[in-house]
């Protein structure tokens, strides 16, 4: 059962241009999300969250936002970088028992890739 | 130290041998987290350990995986039995508690696991 999916496993943007990333859950328990970046060799590296309360977090070029009804997020990204190329993951997670609970669901991963 | 530290970053094994992946978190942290990606797959969780509590082991695919952590500190994964599906990068993370910071945690570079 995944439970946060990325239906696109890869995106081809030109420098300069937004990149759009998707991302959809299912669990509408979830409270908090956020995006991962990975390159080739290393480990995930933290790029913005989101909490449920909001529906819009603005980070520099990064803006993520969430759509609760629909359980959708999207992160931005614009201008777009030849150095933002790598994998994008979405994560999620929520509250348990009032007490915040850090174990992440991830996504399966977008391949993004800004050309010059 | 100054990350997230695992220990080996590769490590290829005959099918039906035993395997240890070590993890260092950052000092201090109390709460640490093993993932494993498998190729074209997200992120899947394995286990979840915070402080003194009982571990979370709710992702582990079988009972031939184990994990422990010494001290608060130090977490080996351990696979017993390797079977070619376990080939994967196994990832270890640490968070400073059990909520989900703004930051959300911090990887390691991984573990790639080939059982051949």
């Amino acid at each position: 059962d995944q439970q946060v999916k990325q239906n696109s496993p890869s995106l081809s943007v030109q420098e300069g241009r937004i990149s759009i990333l998707n991302c959809d859950y299912t669990n509408s328990m979830f409270d908090y999300f956020l995006w991962y970046k990975k390159y080739p060799a290393e480990g995930p590296t933290f790029l913005i969250s989101i909490s449920s309360i909001k529906d819009k977090n603005e980070d520099g070029r990064f803006t993520v936002f969430l759509n609760k009804s629909a359980k959708h997020l999207s992160l931005h990204i614009v201008p777009s970088q030849p150095g933002d190329s790598a994998v994008y993951f979405c994560a999620s997670s929520f509250n348990a028992g009032g007490t915040s609970y850090g174990k992440l669901t991830f996504g399966q991963g977008t391949i993004l890739t800004v050309h010059p | 130290g100054a990350g997230v530290s695992q220990s080996p970053s590769n490590k290829v094994t005959e099918k039906g041998k035993d395997v240890e992946l070590r993890c260092d978190p950052i000092s201090g942290h109390t709460a640490l987290y093993w993932y494993r990606q498998s190729l074209g797959q997200g992120l899947e969780f394995l286990i979840y350990f915070q402080g003194n509590s009982a571990p979370d082991k709710s992702g582990l695919p079988s009972d031939r995986f184990s994990a422990e952590r010494t001290g608060g500190s130090v977490s080996t994964l351990t696979i017993q039995r390797t079977q070619q599906e376990d080939s994967a990068v196994y990832l270890c993370a640490s968070s400073r508690g059990a909520s989900v910071p703004n930051y959300g945690y911090t990887f390691g570079s991984g573990t790639r696991l080939t059982v051949v």
